[in-house]
């Protein structure tokens, strides 16, 4: 049961690269949504998908786009990566309103180093 | 604007004893709030949530409380024991068609059990 996958755990990049990170969930959720972890500011919502090809901006979405590929995936792009995009990236996924409404389920996460 | 805060961002009791996590929230309309536990290196996994209907919810060492007057909920782990360990995020949300489930997370409580 694996449940919401990312890949890859780890990545260092180089200021101005780019990169793509990849989430599949296999529970059939609908909703699928992007977080970033940053010392003492909890995760804060980058991008989410309320439903296979919706897509839509969260609290901090500037440096980054994204792709609801089909229902399971939904990845995250860096087109030119700055220090300031160091963090740990969460990927969830959410199934519908009922039973266990508003339940998000996370990744591993991704931890990426910018220099 | 924090509209989820956490101001202890760490807590350290003995084993056996009553851990209390605090959380306070601005936005009246948020109607759902979620308890989220995390280990190192991993995705943070659901704990326990309550609805603004109820001010109380119990699962097993674990208890939230809610007061909606204050705008404060908290998490009680009685007993405490080592294995609970870990950083515990705060969640809200509100439910209506325009939030397809997004939560605000407050920026999280490192708890440390003492054996």
């Amino acid at each position: 049961n694996a449940g919401v996958t990312q890949t890859p755990k780890f990545q260092v990049l180089k200021t101005g690269q780019s990169m793509t990170l990849q989430c599949a969930q296999d529970m059939n959720h609908n909703s699928m949504y992007w977080y970033r972890q940053d010392p003492g500011m909890g995760l804060r919502l980058i991008y989410y998908s309320a439903s296979e090809g919706t897509t839509d901006k969260g609290e901090v979405p500037n440096g980054y786009n994204v792709s609801r590929l089909n229902k399971r995936e939904f990845s995250l792009r860096l087109e030119s990566a700055a220090p300031s995009q160091t963090s740990v990236y969460f990927c969830a996924s959410r199934g519908d309103q009922t039973g266990g409404a508003y339940i998000q389920y996370f990744g591993a996460g991704t931890r990426l180093s910018v220099l | 604007d924090q509209q989820v805060k956490q101001n202890s961002p760490s807590l350290s009791v003995q084993e056996g004893r009553i851990s209390i996590l605090n959380c306070d929230y601005t936005n009246s309309m948020f109607d759902y709030f979620l308890w989220y536990k995390k280990y190192p290196a991993e995705g943070p996994t659901f704990l326990i949530s309550i609805s603004s209907i109820k001010d109380k919810n119990e699962d097993g060492r674990f208890t939230v409380f809610l007061n909606k007057s204050a705008k404060h909920l908290s998490l009680h782990i009685v007993p405490s024991q080592p294995g609970d360990s870990a950083v515990y995020f705060c969640a809200a949300t509100f439910h209506g068609s325009s939030n397809t489930g997004k939560l605000i997370f407050g920026q999280g409580t490192t708890l440390q059990v003492k054996p």
